[in-house]
């Protein structure tokens, strides 16, 4: 029983390049969420998505895509990566709003 | 820009003083969530809060939930060496009831 997976673990870009970052759980949990992490800005909620087919913007979307296309799997794109997006990254998985969030070990990311 | 605030940013304590960190949200929210997160790992759900007036402890852990259900405390007596990390308040926000995050207290224990 993994919980919420997310790969990879660490990962370098240079500007412009393009990646996907992958999160799956075997929580049977209904709403996962993106966040980003910088110092002093806590955790920043990117994308939401309730249930399987939908996606909900958070608080700092731009820059990022993301892909519900099944219960397990969440993932979030970065197009064109940029300096501004290194950051650390964590998905998330609650049973259904307003409950207790379970966490991914995160992946840090670095844009050169 | 950030809607649910915290303070202090940072705190520095000798180990077996108190240390309290407070959550302070621009809207009412229907419940407030705090989280733990040591050095270099990931957020840890610690309790959810969600009557006005609300006080839960857990061992040395006290947390309020203010009357107007727009601000939090959590507050560690005593506090240890184990008690080092982050502390982060979340609430839902938003007609799809996304989990916001506040900006966390980093509590940093000298033995």
């Amino acid at each position: 029983n993994a919980g919420v997976t997310q790969t990879p673990k660490f990962q370098v870009l240079k500007t412009g390049q393009s990646m996907t970052l992958q999160c799956a759980q075997d929580m049977n949990h209904n709403s996962m969420y993106w966040y980003r992490q910088d110092p002093g800005m806590g955790l920043r909620l990117i994308y939401y998505s309730a249930s399987e087919g939908t996606t909900d913007k958070g608080e700092v979307p731009n820059g990022y895509n993301v892909s519900r296309l099944n219960k397990r799997e969440f993932s979030l794109r970065l197009e064109s990566a940029a300096p501004s997006q290194t950051s650390v990254y964590f998905c998330a998985t609650s049973s259904r709003e307003n409950t207790e969030a379970f966490f991914g070990q995160g992946t840090r990311l670095t844009v050169v | 820009g950030q809607q649910v605030m915290q303070i202090p940013q940072y705190q520095h304590v000798q180990e077996g003083e108190d240390f309290t960190t407070y959550c302070n949200s621009s809207t009412t929210l229907s419940n407030i969530q705090w989280y733990k997160q040591r050095p270099g790992g990931h957020p840890v759900f610690l309790i959810q809060l969600v009557k006005s007036g609300e006080v839960k402890k857990q061992k040395r852990l006290t947390f309020q939930f203010g009357e107007a259900k727009k601000n939090s405390s959590l507050h560690i007596t005593a506090t240890q060496t184990t008690d080092v990390g982050t502390y982060f308040c979340a609430g839902p926000r938003g007609a799809t009831n996304k989990l916001i995050f506040g900006t966390g207290t980093l509590l940093a224990v000298q033995p």
